[in-house]
């Protein structure tokens, strides 16, 4: 298994401004991706981060809104810019083991509030 | 793309009985299903998985299905306890992505 740790876990936030959630992992992980999850909603992929190359982004989200940085395997960050109350949501950050298989594993999440 | 749906979004079920949660996919490049279950707060977690070449896998209290030909599966909790009141998602996908459905809230009651 792996242990993702995720900061910050929640921060309220003013409109117009930019957060960087950070996740680390504790062991080299092949595949990292960030998710987004509304109050009482599923989870949605942001991204994909891929170390050393740009991220791959899901339909509706955009680079200039998620800027997402890989530098190496174990660790990533997400940034969400120019925030409005509605990026008010939960980022979850994941990562895939190459072995013993696809299971995904996640951080604990950072709460976001824009006010 | 892949796009998974589950029922039911809400179930209520009696300490003891057992439950039953239904996701359909429609890639049938996926090859990967696992299930999370996640509490109030929490992160989701991983509680029991499936690949494609298995039609069936239990743990104990937990048991999932997949018809690959019907793209579908199930999740199947017996003797239910409180302790397994939570929000339950299914996903499919592989190991490039997975896809999870809009989750069923489960409320065991003692």
């Amino acid at each position: 298994s792996a242990v993702i740790s995720q900061k910050p876990s929640r921060d309220i936030c003013q409109r117009g401004t930019s957060l960087t959630i950070q996740c680390q992992v504790d062991s080299q992980v092949t595949m990292m991706f960030w998710y987004r999850q509304q109050p009482g909603q599923s989870l949605t992929l942001i991204a994909t981060a891929n170390q050393g190359s740009e991220a791959t982004y899901e339909s509706g989200f955009v680079i200039d809104k998620f800027p997402i940085s890989r530098p190496n395997l174990t660790f990533s960050t997400l940034t969400v810019s120019n925030m409005s109350p509605e990026d008010s949501s939960i980022y979850l950050c994941s990562a895939n083991l190459e072995t013993p298989g696809t299971e995904a594993f996640f951080g604990q999440g950072t709460r976001l509030t824009v006010v | 793309g892949e796009n998974v749906e589950q029922h039911p979004s809400t179930l209520s079920v009696q300490e003891g009985d057992s439950a039953v949660i239904k996701c359909t996919y429609s890639d049938s490049a996926s090859n990967y299903f696992p299930w999370y279950k996640q509490e109030l707060g929490k992160r989701p977690q991983l509680i029991i998985d499936i690949r494609s070449n298995v039609g069936e896998k239990k743990d104990q209290r937990i048991a999932v299905t997949l018809n690959k030909t019907a793209k579908h599966f199930s999740l199947h909790i017996t003797e239910t306890q409180p302790e397994d009141s939570a929000v339950y998602f299914c996903a499919a996908g592989g190991f490039q992505k997975l896809v999870f459905g809009t989750g069923t809230r489960l409320l065991v009651s003692p």
